[in-house]
């Protein structure tokens, strides 16, 4: 079993649709968790960190769940430029684990 | 700031040939990751150093590969002799010491072994 697994996607959404991707990870002491997005042929950049409380920026909403060990990035009001693929990572300290990632396509 | 500084950016070399990626963290980041990324593999952890020390390497996948670290701001990823299966995007990224800190990657170095 994969240390951490995502949805296989793709998901191929209109504009303005709400998605959702989780992400399950095999590590309970797993201690911090996050939401990376990577654009076509660019390296994966930071979209948001996942806090226990759960946690919003903007249309990004992410939470976390460890008793079944699972992190979540919803999507509101998608954009074209959601575009891309968005990878869950899990960090038990230092050891950073990536999940396969989910592609995302907005379409017009 | 800078960010994390990889190069080169592009690689091709011929099969049998020695290869050496090289990498810069961000300063003041105790903590640099290798990753190699393929389309089937995905995004793999090949090794990670903390203080310059290498914790883990059972990424690496054998003896052709090797990393060092010989200071805080450097960092390289050797390959002798590369093989084609060898061919991907390597990244390094950087964080600092803490147990929530996000990593951040450089640009990456893309690598065609023919």
């Amino acid at each position: 079993r994969k240390e951490v697994e995502q949805d296989p996607g793709p998901f191929n959404v209109p504009e303005g649709a709400t998605v959702a991707f989780n992400c399950t990870y095999s590590n309970s002491a797993s201690q911090s968790f996050f939401w990376y997005r990577q654009d076509c042929r660019k390296e994966p950049k930071l979209l948001m960190s996942v806090y226990s409380s759960g946690n919003e920026d903007g249309r990004f909403t992410a939470q976390l769940n460890r008793a079944s060990q699972y992190i979540s990035l919803l999507i509101r009001d998608s954009k074209l430029s959601d575009s891309a693929t968005y990878l869950c990572v899990v960090n038990h300290p230092n050891d950073m684990r990536f999940g396969a990632g989910t592609r995302l396509t907005v379409k017009p | 700031d800078a960010g994390v500084i990889q190069s080169p950016r592009h690689e091709v070399t011929e099969m049998g040939q020695e290869v050496t990626l090289r990498c810069k963290p961000i300063s003041g980041h105790n903590s640099l990751f290798w990753y190699r990324q393929t389309m089937m593999r995905g995004l793999e952890l090949l090794i990670y150093f903390n203080n310059n020390v290498p914790i883990d390497d059972s990424g690496m996948p054998e003896d052709r590969f090797s990393a060092k670290m010989p200071n805080a701001s450097f960092s390289t990823l050797k390959i002798q002799p590369s093989e084609p299966r060898d061919s991907a995007v390597y990244f390094c990224a950087s964080s600092a010491e803490t147990a929530n800190s996000p990593l951040h990657f450089g640009n990456g170095t893309r690598l065609t072994v023919t």
